[in-house]
């Protein structure tokens, strides 16, 4: 299985700030790479699919680079809503689909 | 525009089968290109896929679930299930069913359900 690991696993921000959020893969994955937020109690929500491609709808304060192993979700400006979990997720070689542990990011 | 809604028995005896149903809404589970799937979230933990299954019968499940297994799709009512034997307490999580899809062949998962929580306990 491709593992996927996150860092950091938390962080503590605040509205307004500029986030990163990297994911590496334990092989290369191309751009099969894709990112959730999950707001709590909540379903997670596409941000982004395919390393960098904006899912619509999604604010664009939200951007994604990256390929082969390392990805990064930068988010521009921190709104009161970006408080939550975020996953990465790769499609590169299934089964399984796999995602990363998750960061969680808390307001500061 | 389609949405899916998870929907099945939310307490579940150990050693006894799982059963989830996702409805589908806004479009046809017969769409060709997508795939329908399952993932799960024990309590404070992160997220794990099940599998997912076409509307042309083409299934896949995650390995260390593969045994225990089965999703398919009832196109006359528009919705797809999972069944998942022998459960345990570690069975216990949040499903949720979402729907696949991909980008110059690039998949990703772009419309998920809220999740509905499953409960193995005697």
């Amino acid at each position: 299985d491709i593992q996927m690991t996150q860092s950091p696993s938390s962080l503590s921000a605040s509205v307004g700030d500029r986030v990163t959020i990297t994911c590496r893969a334990s092989q290369s994955i191309s751009s099969f790479l894709n990112w959730y937020r999950q707001k709590p109690g909540k379903a997670p929500e596409l941000l982004i699919y395919a390393a960098s491609s904006l899912y619509s709808g999604v604010p664009s304060r939200f951007s994604g680079s990256g390929s082969g192993t390392d990805f990064t979700l930068t988010i521009s400006s921190l709104q009161p809503e970006d408080f939550a979990t975020y996953y990465c997720q790769q499609s590169y070689t299934t089964p399984p689909i796999t995602f990363g542990q998750g960061t969680r990011l808390d307001i500061k | 525009q389609l949405q899916v809604q998870e929907s099945g028995s939310g307490l579940v005896k150990p050693s006894q089968t799982l059963s989830l149903t996702c409805t589908v809404s806004g479009g046809s589970i017969s769409s060709g290109g997508y795939s329908w799937n399952w993932i799960r979230q024990p309590p404070g933990k992160g997220l794990e896929w099940i599998g997912y299954s076409y509307h042309i019968g083409t299934t896949s499940y995650s390995p260390s679930l593969k045994s225990r297994v089965t999703i398919s799709l009832d196109t006359s009512k528009n919705q797809f299930s999972l069944r998942l034997s022998s459960v345990t307490a570690a069975d216990t999580a949040v499903y949720y069913c979402a729907r696949g899809t991909s980008y110059q062949l690039l998949p990703y998962m772009d419309v998920w359900g809220k999740g509905t929580t499953v409960t193995v306990s005697s």
